[in-house]
This record gives C-alpha cells, sequence and structure tokens, in this order.
C-alpha cells in the first residue's frame, strides 16, 4: 500500500464551486505539505504543517485553505475555484528528524472550467 | 527571493552515457540538498539527497555538491531509457526552516 494517497485522483470542476483535495499518510511522519505543479513554474508550495495545531502559509496561498484533521490527514480546499487553479496538486510528508527529506503522494490533477 | 536554478534541456544522451545535471542555487546558508526524479504525469521521486560538501554515490547515481560555488551535480552512468525523466533539484535553505525550495528541473531523454 502507498504510504501516502491523495483523493481524488482526477478532478474536474465549475469555477465558483468549492472543492477539496484530502491527502493521508501513514509515513508516522509529523509534517505535512501541499504544493501545485504548473508547467514552466516548477513545484510551489501552498501550506505546510508541523503538526496538527500548526498550520503555515506557504508562497501561495491566497486563495486556498487547509485543515489538518489528525497527524496522517491534511486537506487542501479550495474555497471558490477559478481556472487558473488548474494544475497538479501533490501532498508530501517529512521526518521531524534531521534528514529534512520530503516524500510525496501520487497527486491530484484539478481542472477548473 | 531564493532560488534555484536548472537548465531545463532537454538534454539527450545516448544508452549507457554518461548523464550530468546541474543546479546551482542563490541562498549561501543552504544546508541540505535533494534530487528528486518525475516521470510524466507522476509524483517526484526521491532518489537522493546531500549534506555535505563532495560526492555521494548510490549505484549508478552521483551527487557533487560544492557549496563554496552554490553548486550541486546529479551524475547517471550507464544511462538507461527508464532513466528518462525530468530531474528536480530541491535545496533546504538555513536552519529554522523546514521547506525545500524547487528548480523547475531538466528533462532528460535518454536514446536507445
Amino acid at each position: 500500500d502507498a504510504d501516502v494517497t491523495q483523493t481524488p485522483r482526477n478532478r474536474i470542476t465549475k469555477t465558483g464551486k468549492r472543492i477539496m483535495l484530502e491527502c493521508s499518510q501513514t509515513k508516522g511522519h509529523d509534517r505535512m505539505y501541499w504544493y501545485r505543479q504548473d508547467p514552466g513554474l516548477g513545484l510551489r508550495l501552498i501550506y505546510y504543517s508541523f503538526d496538527v495545531k500548526d498550520i503555515n502559509k506557504g508562497e501561495i496561498s491566497d486563495g486556498y485553505s487547509v485543515s489538518r484533521q489528525a497527524q496522517a490527514k491534511f486537506s487542501l480546499s479550495l474555497e471558490s475555484a477559478i481556472p487558473n487553479q488548474t494544475a497538479l496538486y501533490f501532498c508530501a510528508t517529512s521526518d521531524p528528524g534531521n534528514s529534512y527529506e520530503q516524500y510525496f503522494g501520487p497527486g491530484t490533477r484539478l481542472t477548473v472550467t | 527571493q531564493k532560488e534555484v536554478e536548472q537548465n531545463s534541456g532537454p538534454l539527450s544522451v545516448p544508452e549507457g552515457a554518461i548523464a550530468s545535471l546541474n543546479c546551482t542555487y542563490s541562498d549561501r546558508g543552504s544546508q541540505s540538498f535533494f534530487w528528486y526524479r518525475q516521470y510524466s504525469g507522476k509524483s517526484p521521486e526521491l532518489i537522493m539527497s546531500i549534506y555535505s560538501n563532495g560526492d555521494k554515490e548510490d549505484g549508478r547515481f552521483t551527487a557533487q555538491l560544492n557549496k563554496a560555488s552554490q553548486y550541486v551535480s546529479l551524475l547517471i552512468r550507464d544511462s538507461q531509457p527508464s532513466d528518462s525523466a525530468t530531474y528536480l533539484c530541491a535545496v533546504k535553505n538555513r536552519a529554522g526552516s523546514y521547506q525545500l525550495t524547487f528548480g523547475k528541473g531538466t528533462k532528460l531523454s535518454v536514446i536507445p
């Protein structure tokens, strides 16, 4: 079984709709991250969380919100989706040890029409 | 603005050759460096991490770090068509931060 899972894997939605992307992990890591990836722009950090009570904005948090429901679950919401939020979204986790290595989920391809 | 720069490619090498991928970074205080491999439409997969100057070898992969020149590279020996992917360089900046800054990636194509 995958250590980091994301649901849904693909989603098409309309402008103005609220949508939630979910991430679950069985790695036992405390730190979780949400990224988006756009062609030519690379991976950009949206939000990150070090534990259930610690949520931090990343480089491009406008238009997004997150919820850390448990150590293993981190959700990303688009309150009112817009077409330029069409992208590939990745959840990642890392161990609180010194390695700082991040491990990615399989991704969600989101299209906003 | 902390930046990580990579040549976007595509870098084409024949099967069996050495592929050399390069990355420069702007934050001189950067401490940890990572290489990820990403196949088209898939998620990034960590293949190498390096923390101190010099070379680190893992199978056909060698990561090289030169902090004075703010330069990190990835060598892939005996390149195989299955190595064809985009390779992302990621850098952890100064102490106290757990964020990684990613380069935009270099697309590698290994020609049979």
